[in-house]
């Protein structure tokens, strides 16, 4: 099962700063926090991922709180083409195997 | 760049037939993914494998098989197509640590 919540939908003004949550309550101490977004008819791809410090990229940010039970990825002006479908994963360790349980999502929709 | 190459972007398979999807990556990753991806259901793993000859079941492992008899390549075998495994099915590699990547996808459709 995810390890993560996420809410079903938003809705962002073209321009404005997309902000995604996600729930993470049980991650454990050596887990990081990937997001990854799919566009329609596309396979996922990766945008961020990080331990506990806030990390950022040309991509986007990534805010996690101290305590690691929730996270927020930012696209700091969205444009109409980061209408997607947005995961945030916590990667779980099995016997050295890095196993990768995507969630829901959330659908993301960017409007002009 | 790294590269996930699925065999087929398309594929229309009958009831009954045995069906090969096939996952090439050419970045040395130990880790590789076969998830389906059904309209509401998001992402679902089948099987994953850490290493060659190595496999572990997913969360919908049921009418699935897979086979990594090299390190690059990593294939989903349907023993039995049926109706119900139409849907999109993406392969996945990456390292032991760090991101995965996916490829393009596959459509499968079983008449």
């Amino acid at each position: 099962d995810a390890k993560t919540t996420q809410p079903t939908s938003m809705d962002c003004a073209e321009g404005r700063a997309a902000n995604l949550p996600c729930n993470h309550s049980t991650i454990s101490g050596n887990e990081y926090v990937y997001w990854y977004r799919q566009i329609h008819s596309q396979g996922p791809q990766y945008i961020i991922h990080g331990l506990k410090n806030n990390e950022t990229n040309e991509m986007a940010s990534l805010i996690i709180t101290e305590d690691r039970k929730s996270s927020t990825l930012i696209l700091p002006h969205a444009t109409l083409r980061d209408t997607a479908v947005y995961y945030c994963i916590v990667r779980d360790n099995y016997q050295g195997a890095q196993k990768l349980v995507f969630g829901q999502g959330t659908r993301l929709t960017i409007n002009p | 760049d790294v590269k996930v190459t699925q065999s087929s972007r398309y594929l229309v398979k009958r009831t009954g037939e045995k069906v090969f999807l096939e996952c090439v990556q050419d970045m040395d990753h130990e880790n590789m993914f076969w998830y389906r991806q059904d309209p509401g259901l998001g992402l679902r793993l089948i099987y994953f494998s850490y290493d060659v000859k190595m496999k572990e079941k997913g969360d919908i492992p049921e009418g699935y098989s897979v086979s990594r008899e090299k390190k690059e390549r990593f294939s989903l075998i349907l023993e039995s197509a049926s109706t119900n495994q139409t849907s999109m099915y993406l392969c996945a590699s990456s390292l032991w640590t760090g991101s995965a990547f996916f490829g393009q996808g596959t459509r499968l459709t079983v008449v």
